[in-house]
């Protein structure tokens, strides 16, 4: 059973440009989650998905920032005209269910020049 | 909400010698607690967990961690550490009836030869 994949794994984009970040979860689950590591800190929640729904934004950013799920693909995390400060490790994690333990993938690293 | 304190930020320790990674949370609710390692330039691997039942839980590597209700603590030990166990520690707590995982800020173990 393949883990959660994330692809690209590091990614650079320059000021201004849009940066899209995919996630493909487990086989088998339906949850998906997003949080940011920016450097020498821990994760941060950023928004939590079910297929086509976004059940919890609240970390999210207002601006810029958007979650999608859809019914086929992956997971897309979306940012729109980048500022040096998103640049961070951005991590997926699926599970079955809510209380089902949160598996991370590898992480995509962005970085914003 | 729930939080989570990681009192130490960084860890020497030389090889062979026991560890603990403290770890104190905060909730008004039932929790779960993880611990997660973060090799570098990777993403997270799950420990071990506590769910309910036994306090003290065994996990990979030769990891454990004993929740302590009365103290709001998670702590996580192994008896005698490998060089391959340098890493980032993260520790995590969620609400039961919740979706988000908060994390600590991470503690850097470095294992000296």
């Amino acid at each position: 059973n393949a883990g959660v994949m994330q692809n690209p794994r590091h990614l650079v984009r320059r000021r201004g440009q849009e940066a899209r970040l995919r996630c493909s979860p487990m086989k088998g689950h339906s949850h998906v989650y997003w949080y940011r590591q920016l450097p020498e800190e821990g994760l941060k929640f950023m928004v939590y998905l079910q297929k086509e729904n976004i059940i919890d934004e609240s970390g999210m950013p207002k601006e810029r920032f958007s979650a999608e799920f859809p019914k086929e693909g992956p997971s897309i995390l979306r940012i729109q005209q980048v500022v040096r400060g998103d640049s961070a490790a951005y991590f997926c994690a699926s599970s079955r269910d809510t209380t089902d333990t949160q598996y991370f993938g590898p992480g995509t690293r962005l970085t914003v020049l | 909400a729930q939080s989570v304190t990681q009192l130490d930020s960084q860890v020497p320790v030389f090889e062979e010698a026991p560890v603990e990674l403290r770890c104190n949370y905060s909730s008004s609710v039932s929790v779960y607690l993880f611990w997660y390692v973060q090799y570098p330039n990777q993403g997270l691997q799950l420990l071990l967990k506590y769910l309910s039942g036994s306090t003290l839980v065994k996990g990979i590597n030769g990891f454990e961690a004993e929740f302590n209700k009365s103290q709001t603590s998670f702590h996580l030990r192994k008896p005698s550490v490998h060089i391959s166990d340098t890493a980032e520690y993260f520790c995590a707590v969620s609400a039961r009836a919740g979706n988000q995982f908060y994390f600590g800020t991470g503690t850097s173990l470095t294992v000296i030869p």
